[in-house]
């Protein structure tokens, strides 16, 4: 079966860095994306990543290691706005998203 | 705001009535989707719509039925709902479908007695 992992919750003091994981098993892999969700509001897209290596989009990066099914979403100079639940999904042979179960992350002073 | 509308964004229903979610979009795009978002679980795709036409049911129990009269609006009947059926139900679109860059709606909360 197809399957998308990351932590559940992860807690980040503000100013700081965090690294929020994801690794896949999918049929076939055809990009993946990062979403955030803050509660009660829409996803919206943050981030692609296609080709293996680092992209940065201001404090958010975003890495893929297509070789190990692994990717992670970098987040630099937190802010207490950043606390909100982050969307890992993979779009596999069929172009079909395969979604990771979220990343709630707390940020606190 | 992101473009796309739903309505109503909070309703509750007993498990006899009927009831309509709607989802307008005002981005000019072509595929529109819903989406069923329940807690701590991954985002499970239930319809798909590309250019009016239907081109996913992903095993969707018929108490769900989808209408899609044209590109920009989009509805999920509702009949004959069942406890375990209240979530968040999203809506997105997108420019095509297969795309992985959707924008999605605030979605509609559904309590279902």
């Amino acid at each position: 079966g197809q399957n998308i992992d990351q932590p559940t919750e992860m807690t980040a003091t503000e100013g700081a860095i965090v690294q929020i994981n994801c690794t896949y098993q999918t049929s076939g892999f055809n990009g993946l994306f990062w979403y955030q969700q803050h509660a009660g509001e829409a996803p919206t897209f943050l981030s692609y990543n296609v080709l293996d290596g680092l992209e940065e989009k201001g404090r958010f990066s975003s890495f893929l290691s297509r070789s190990k099914g692994y990717s992670y979403l970098l987040l630099k100079e937190l802010q207490m706005k950043d606390s909100a639940s982050y969307l890992c999904a993979v779009r596999d042979s069929n172009y079909q998203l395969i979604w990771g179960a979220g990343t709630k992350l707390i940020i606190k002073p | 705001e992101t473009g796309v509308t739903q309505t109503p964004r909070h309703l509750v229903m007993g498990m006899t009535n009927k009831k309509s979610l709607k989802c307008e979009q005002h981005l000019g795009h072509n595929a529109m989707y819903w989406y069923k978002q329940s807690a701590k679980k991954p985002l499970e795709l239930m319809f798909v719509y590309n250019f009016k036409e239907q081109t996913e049911n992903n095993s969707v129990p018929s108490r769900f039925s989808p209408e899609c009269p044209n590109s920009s609006h989009l509805f999920l009947h509702l009949h004959t709902l069942q406890p375990e059926d209240s979530a968040l139900y999203l809506c997105a679109s997108s420019q095509v479908a297969d795309t992985g860059e959707l924008f999605f709606g605030e979605g509609s909360r559904l309590t279902v007695l």
